[in-house]
């Protein structure tokens, strides 16, 4: 089984507004990654976690947190967003350490900040 | 700087025609390489890989991919393309962490758009 799942499929919220994403695996994973990806354009790397600790942050504004609670989750809180944060997240994971592995994405969830 | 580039924004095929998509990248060191696959609204979906060895790779749908590291080049084809294989495809090479691990940046190429006539 290689499924991630993320929900919710589609998100709005208002710029005050206080929201998270989630992201689940159960493939023994130990990487899982979150990135954004605007219309048109490929997916852009936010944030890694490697045996649930932040390994990679791409100079990402304050206002998404990652948290990885345990080996299967990875949430994104989002808040006071801008509506420039409007895009497709995708959650993906791997498995960790040294070797070669390949990412398996997730369907996304399509944020709108209006 | 590590890049990847796609230099076709949008093809078009016949159903039934051979297909190649064309992927070039910039990486000093060994190159880990995957395509991968979107239809509209979705998440990406990982047609095949090439990390070592045999420089033709075999991926799901019928699809496979030739690295070959005098082009810096890492096409993906498929001898017969189907309406269903209409989507976005995107070449990536993967960015491996400072301590040579795997989990790393993926760098994507800015996608190919396929579109099949019937």
């Amino acid at each position: 089984d290689t499924e991630v799942t993320q929900t919710p499929k589609h998100l709005v919220m208002g710029m005050t507004n206080k929201k998270s994403l989630k992201c689940e695996q159960h493939m023994g994973h130990r990487a899982m990654y979150w990135y954004k990806q605007k219309a048109k354009k490929p997916p852009e790397l936010m944030f890694v976690y490697s045996y649930e600790k932040l390994s990679i942050n791409e100079s990402v504004p304050s206002r998404f947190s990652p948290e990885c609670p345990n080996s299967s989750l990875l949430n994104l809180h989002l808040h006071a967003l801008q509506p420039e944060d409007s895009a497709l997240y995708l959650c993906a994971s791997s498995h960790a350490g040294r070797g070669n592995y390949e990412q398996y994405f997730g369907p996304g969830t399509r944020l709108t900040v209006t | 700087a590590q890049s990847v580039t796609q230099p076709d924004i949008h093809i078009t095929v016949s159903e039934g025609a051979s297909l190649e998509l064309r992927c070039n990248y910039s990486y000093g060191a060994t190159p880990y390489l995957f395509w991968y696959v979107q239809s509209p609204g979705q998440g990406l979906q990982l047609l095949l890989k090439y990390f070592s060895g045999d420089t033709l790779v075999q991926g799901i749908k019928g699809f496979e991919a030739e690295f070959k590291r005098s082009q810096s080049s890492f096409n993906l084809r498929k001898p017969s393309v189907h309406w269903s294989d209409a989507a976005e495809y995107f070449c990536a090479v993967l960015l491996r962490g400072s301590y040579g691990g795997s989990q790393g940046n993926l760098i994507f190429g800015k996608g190919t758009k396929l579109s099949v006539k019937p």
